[in-house]
Parts: C-alpha cells; structure tokens; sequence
C-alpha cells in the first residue's frame, strides 16, 4: 500500500519569498513521485517528476523538489514566489506492490496564497 | 495539439437519476483514467482504460462504470445518484498509462446532486 501526506493545507508567503510546500510518501517499493498544480475551475497540470534519476528534479515555472529517501519526502520548493503560483498543489505518488500496480495516490493538496 | 475534453462542464441531476460524463483523450494517447474530487475526500481514483480494457480501478462502489470507444473516448457512467455523488469528476489522458504519472487532464465535469 502507498500513501502521501501534504504536510500543510494552506501555505501563505509574500510575493517575491520563497516557498515551501512539504509531501511525505509512504510506499512497499521505490516509487515515483509527481507534483502536479490546480488553478481555480481548471485540471491539473503536471509541475515535475521523480523517477529514480536524479533526486533534485526541476519542473516548470522554476519549481524544484527533492527526493530524500532517508526522511520519504518530496518537499516542493521556488525560490521566488509569483502572483501566478497562487492555486492548490498536489503531491502524488504512484507505485507497484506484489500485487501489480496500485495506482495513483494523491495528496490532499495545498493551497498556496501569495500575498502582494 | 487539442488537449483533453470534457463535456459537459456543468451538471444538475436529483437523486435516483443517472448521468454519463464524456472525455476525449488527446489524440494518440490510449489511457484514460477517472478521478472523483470533493473538499471532504479529495481526489480519489475511479478507474483507468487503455485500450479499451479496464486496467485498473479505485474503491467505488459498482453505481460508477466507465467504458472507451475503439478512437478511446471514454465515458463514465453514475446511476442512482446520491448527494454524495456531488463532485468535480475530473478525467486524464495518458501516452503510456495512468501510472507513469505523466498525465494531461481535463478541466472537469462538476455535478451537482440535489
């Protein structure tokens, strides 16, 4: 069984200051482990990916996110934070156990709220 | 390229009634899976096709069904709809399957159950 859990549900920064959007992962087998963003009344769009290559992953919009076996997190990062990241993010995790694959498992999600 | 349709966006139903939800896949992707989200559970896995063959499927109840079509449109089926039911039923399309995690999705068909 896999499972994820998004540390915050509401994280609020100043624009222009970094970000930090914090996943841990639980999973049988090396998983892989995506970041995906929701803008308001739209579908989700795929941030980055982790995939067993390297563990620092760069996504769109100058995202980033490490994966840290040691501690089974998939902190979310951006160094500068822009009006246009307000919006909820999705932590995911998709892994196989013995029995095949188990899917997709999503995170709650977090919104991020970026103050002028 | 065109991205993922889903039709329609918006939809009122009363509970007994049934409802058919269409999602067309970007062109050349053979996996399209299924996705419930509400405030209270989140986003929750109903089911993947590829191929027209159900791969995989999430705990839900057998009231939800889908199919897809030899060109994989796919379409999910609710019947005796509860309150609960309420939900923005979101679809994605896949290249290689819904477990690769790359996927494309739809902007959602919200149903409302009243």
């Amino acid at each position: 069984a896999q499972s994820v859990t998004q540390l915050d549900s509401h994280v609020s920064v100043s624009e222009g200051t970094p970000v930090l959007l914090r996943c841990n992962y639980s999973s049988s087998y090396s998983p892989s482990l995506f970041w995906y963003v929701q803008h308001p009344n739209k579908g989700l769009q795929l941030l980055l990916k982790y995939t067993s290559a390297a563990t620092l992953v760069k996504g769109i919009n100058g995202f980033e996110a490490e994966f840290k076996k040691s501690e089974t997190s998939f902190h979310l990062t951006k160094p500068s934070a822009h009006m246009s990241d307000a919006a909820e993010y999705f932590c995911v995790v998709s892994g196989y156990s013995g029995g095949g694959a188990d899917g997709l498992t999503f995170g709650k999600g977090t919104h991020l709220i970026i103050q002028p | 390229k065109a991205g993922v349709t889903q039709t329609p966006r918006y939809l009122i139903k009363t509970r007994g009634q049934q409802v058919t939800l269409s999602c067309s896949p970007i062109s050349g992707h053979r996996s399209v899976s299924w996705y419930q989200q509400t405030p209270g559970q989140g986003l929750q896995f109903l089911f993947e096709y590829f191929s027209e063959t159900q791969r995989n499927k999430g705990n839900f109840p057998g009231r939800f069904s889908g199919r897809q079509f030899s060109n994989s449109r796919s379409e999910m089926n609710v019947s005796t709809l509860e309150l609960g039911d309420s939900a923005l039923y979101l679809c994605a399309s896949s290249l290689e399957g819904a477990n690769t995690g790359e996927l494309f999705f739809g902007e959602g068909s919200r149903l409302t159950v009243l």
